[in-house]
């Protein structure tokens, strides 16, 4: 099976950097996905790390260190409208079934 | 502008009753997902499909739950008979192939009372 996990609540400030955090345990890894879900919304797709190392996009990087089974999320330049959930997935033993983890509650403060 | 289409959005329901949970994938994807979201449990993965065959449904209480793709363009997620415990919101999710993206509908949020 594949387990998770992540802070549950995170707070900077508007302007600031922010690293969430995800280590996991599973069988048959193949990749990291981060999702970002606002309050009564979906989760959207953010990054994905399917080799070891940085992926950047924007304002947002996503890390992957397969031998320490850790990966995170970078946000730089936060704004109001980051605050939000933010999940890490991971890619299962059937290459596709998505396995969330607990979520990271963003809070970005003015 | 291709997304996953849910229907109904929402659902209030008496304990016991059917409720079915409707979910259209992006037309041309092969993989369908149904999470279901409580704060209590986070996102759980219930059913996954490829190809319209189930091929993980661990996940799914199989003794009142019951997943289906009648046809590429449908999959459904079935609970009979309800409980309150059931009440969440549920995601249908599609993807292509072996990408890395899975696409979320807006879910069904279900009460049952």
């Amino acid at each position: 099976g594949q387990s998770l996990e992540q802070p549950s609540e995170v707070t900077a400030v508007e302007g600031a950097i922010v690293q969430i955090n995800c280590t996991y345990q599973t069988s048959g890894f193949y990749g990291l996905s981060w999702y970002q879900q606002h309050d009564g919304g979906a989760p959207t797709f953010l990054s994905y790390n399917g080799l070891d190392g940085l992926e950047e996009t924007g304002r947002f990087s996503s890390f992957l260190s397969r031998s320490d089974s850790y990966g995170y999320l970078l946000l730089q330049e936060l704004q109001m409208k980051d605050s939000a959930s933010y999940f890490c997935a991971v890619r299962g033993i059937y290459g596709q079934n998505f396995v969330f983890g607990p979520g990271t509650r963003l809070s970005v403060l003015p | 502008d291709a997304r996953v289409t849910q229907t109904p959005r929402d659902k209030v329901t008496e304990m016991g009753q059917e409720v079915t949970m409707r979910c259209q994938p992006i037309l041309g994807h092969n993989t369908v997902f149904w999470y279901r979201q409580t704060m209590m449990q986070g996102l759980e993965l219930l059913a996954y499909f490829r190809n319209r065959a189930p091929l993980d449904d661990s996940g799914m209480p199989k003794d009142r739950f019951s997943a289906e793709m009648p046809d590429a363009t449908l999959a459904t997620l079935k609970i009979q008979p309800s409980e309150p415990r059931d009440s969440a919101v549920y995601f249908c999710a599609s993807g292509l192939g072996d990408s890395y993206e899975a696409f979320f509908g807006q879910g069904t949020r279900l009460t049952v009372v």
